[in-house]
């Protein structure tokens, strides 16, 4: 089925530094979402966007529909510790019920 | 805290048994979906059920089932367990039929099972 290429897979940082990563399909989505997941939990909704070109934040994350509506990236700015986790993005394709997820980003903030 | 509980954390079968799973939706969802997650990936869409009716499947054999009940709760079934079952399952809940713009999904904590 559809994939959608996250990178990078892994990123190792200092408290302070600030963070991109991004997301890309070879095929149109409609929407897109980038989700947290910690540790023995299920993943948390972060950002949602839903217009090619749409930027939106949320307290220091920053994340983008790119216009060829096949891509979306999510900055963190000026990380902290609690920023340590796996990042997701997803998205739904222009028709369909299925949310389809990235392989996922493992952040690790050193103090 | 997003209100979409799952039952139970954590689970333990051998290779041939057949498990149920339960989720409850967050108030107000009418839809839920499960995912499978194998470790080190993300979740694969397995199935979608609103109205208490399949919307949509992944693509996971027809051992894998589901149901969906009045109150919106749903079941996940697996019938035969293989040692690649052995994985987190998601379940989540939204309040519309999925299809597009603004139709955010909700997740619980998850089951771990394992197979062995």
């Amino acid at each position: 089925g559809q994939q959608l290429n996250q990178s990078p897979q892994s990123m190792f940082i200092q408290e302070g530094e600030d963070v991109s990563m991004n997301c890309t399909s070879s095929s149109i989505f409609n929407t897109w979402l980038w989700y947290k997941q910690d540790p023995g939990e299920g993943p948390v909704l972060l950002i949602a966007l839903y217009k090619a070109g749409e930027l939106t934040s949320n307290g220091r994350l920053t994340a983008q529909f790119g216009i060829t509506r096949k891509d979306s990236f999510l900055n963190i700015s000026a990380s902290i510790p609690s920023d340590v986790g796996i990042y997701f993005c997803a998205g739904y394709e222009t028709s369909g019920s299925r949310l389809t997820f990235g392989e996922g980003t493992q952040l690790t903030v050193n103090p | 805290e997003t209100g979409v509980t799952q039952s139970p954390t954590h689970l333990i079968k051998t290779r041939g048994q057949q498990v149920t799973l339960r989720c409850s939706s967050q108030s107000g969802h009418n839809t839920v979906s499960w995912y499978q997650q194998a470790l080190g990936q993300g979740p694969q869409f397995i199935f979608q059920y609103y109205r208490e009716e399949e919307n949509g499947r992944g693509n996971f054999p027809p051992r894998f089932s589901g149901l969906q009940f009045p109150n919106y709760s749903s079941e996940l079934n697996v019938n035969a367990l293989e040692l690649d079952d052995s994985a987190l399952y998601l379940c989540a809940s939204s309040s519309n039929r999925g299809f597009g713009a603004k139709n955010i999904q909700y997740f619980g904590a998850g089951t771990r099972l394992s197979v062995l």
